[in-house]
Formats: structure tokens, C-alpha cells, sequence
């Protein structure tokens, strides 16, 4: 079956660490792999993609993922968190016989001052 | 640019009415798509939209909901005679074209509440 996991709920760091959220896929083909971030009360705003290519991907506010075909994971990182970074952060994929995303159950980062 | 817009921001509704969402996705775009977050089912995919075709339906709960779209542009989702299980919140998102590489942006959504 196609799916995306986020295996962690929660994810705790403080102001100026170094932050990973997790983000594993199943396997079936070549997947297109996305990071969206939600503010409260907000829509999803894009971060990155993985779509070919080098597997360390560079997005907004410092973001960036790793894709690991091996591990088949694609986690999110930031080598400095700030408070304002916290929010729930989703990841998505989308294999190439589909048109849809499919989003794992989401993370909440919280960064503490 | 703008970005996906959709209306109402929120929706309060008795159980049984009907209710219309709307969508006015990013200018240009071909490719538009309508999803559901709730708290006990995460975001699940309902439909997309190729211009005004629906090739993909397949994510639709029941044949309450519906969804058109016009002109290549602004897209409906209908849901009739709404059930409790409806509230959530609809989101909406446009890409730009027809390859699966696209990226696609999300709208702000409606938060429907049916009471």
C-alpha cells in the first residue's frame, strides 16, 4: 500500500539546536516526496521537494530534507530551530501512477526560547 | 501573486442542510484539488480536477458530496444533507500544470462545523 509515516506526534527542541522531523515512505516505484508546514488556523504552506537528483534538498526558511532510498525516508531538517519554526509540519508523497498527495499524520515541532 | 483563496473561511450548519464551498485557485493553473483534515482521519484526498474534468474522484466519502468546476477555474464542493462526521476542515490547493512534480499550493480552507 502507498503510504507515508510520521512516527513521532511531537517533537521537542530548544531555540538554536539543530532539529530533525521524521518522515518514512512505503515502498512501490519512485515516489515524489513533499514537506508542508501549518501555522495555526492556516492552510499548509510548502517547505521542499525531493524529486530527482542530489539527495539533500534545500526549501524555505532554512529548511531542508535528506532522501534516503535505502532507508526509505525522507527527513526534515534545520541546523538552528527558532520559536517561530514551531508548528505542525506535514509529509506528503505522490507515486507516479497517482495524482494525489497522501500526508503522514503530521508532527508537532515545538521550539522552546 | 495571490494565492488559493476559499470561502467561507467558516461554515455553521444544522445537520441535514446543504452547503456550497468554494475555491478560486492560483491564476493559470490547470490542476486543482480538494482535500479534508479532521482530527480523527488526518488530511485525505477527495477529488481532482484537470481543467474542468475530474479524472479522480476516488477520494469522494458518499454520494453526498459533489464537486464542479467552471471555466478551468473556480471549483465547487457540495455536500448535501450534512452528516456530524462532515465537520472539518476542507482545503483546497492548485498546481500548475499536469505533471505529478508539480507543486502544489493550498488555500487557507473552510472550517465546516456541522452542528
Amino acid at each position: 500500500a502507498q503510504s507515508v509515516a510520521q512516527p513521532e506526534d511531537q517533537v521537542n527542541v530548544a531555540e538554536g539546536n539543530p532539529l530533525t522531523v521524521k518522515c518514512t515512505y512505503s515502498v512501490s516505484g519512485n515516489p515524489y516526496l513533499f514537506w508542508y508546514v501549518q501555522y495555526p488556523n492556516r492552510g499548509l504552506q510548502f517547505l521542499l521537494k525531493y524529486i530527482t537528483g542530489d539527495n539533500l534538498v534545500k526549501g524555505s526558511y532554512g529548511f531542508e530534507a535528506e532522501f534516503n532510498k535505502s532507508q526509505t525516508s525522507f527527513h526534515l531538517k534545520k541546523p538552528s530551530a527558532l520559536v517561530s519554526d514551531s508548528a505542525l509540519y506535514f509529509c506528503a508523497v505522490r507515486y507516479f501512477n497517482t495524482d494525489k498527495l497522501i500526508f503522514g499524520t503530521g508532527t508537532r515541532l515545538q521550539v522552546f526560547p | 501573486g495571490a494565492g488559493v483563496s476559499q470561502s467561507p473561511s467558516n461554515k455553521v450548519t444544522e445537520k441535514g442542510k446543504d452547503v456550497e464551498l468554494r475555491c478560486d485557485p492560483i491564476s493559470g493553473h490547470t490542476a486543482l484539488y480538494w482535500y479534508r483534515q479532521s482530527l480523527g482521519q488526518g488530511l485525505e484526498f477527495l477529488i481532482y480536477f484537470q481543467g474542468n474534468s475530474a479524472p479522480d474522484k476516488s477520494g469522494l466519502p458518499s454520494d453526498r458530496f459533489s464537486a464542479e468546476r467552471t471555466g478551468g477555474s473556480v471549483s465547487t464542493l457540495t455536500i448535501q444533507r450534512t452528516q456530524q462526521e462532515d465537520s472539518a476542515v476542507y482545503l483546497c490547493a492548485s498546481s500548475s500544470g499536469t505533471h505529478r512534480t508539480d507543486t502544489q499550493y493550498f488555500g487557507p480552507g473552510t472550517r465546516l462545523t456541522v452542528l
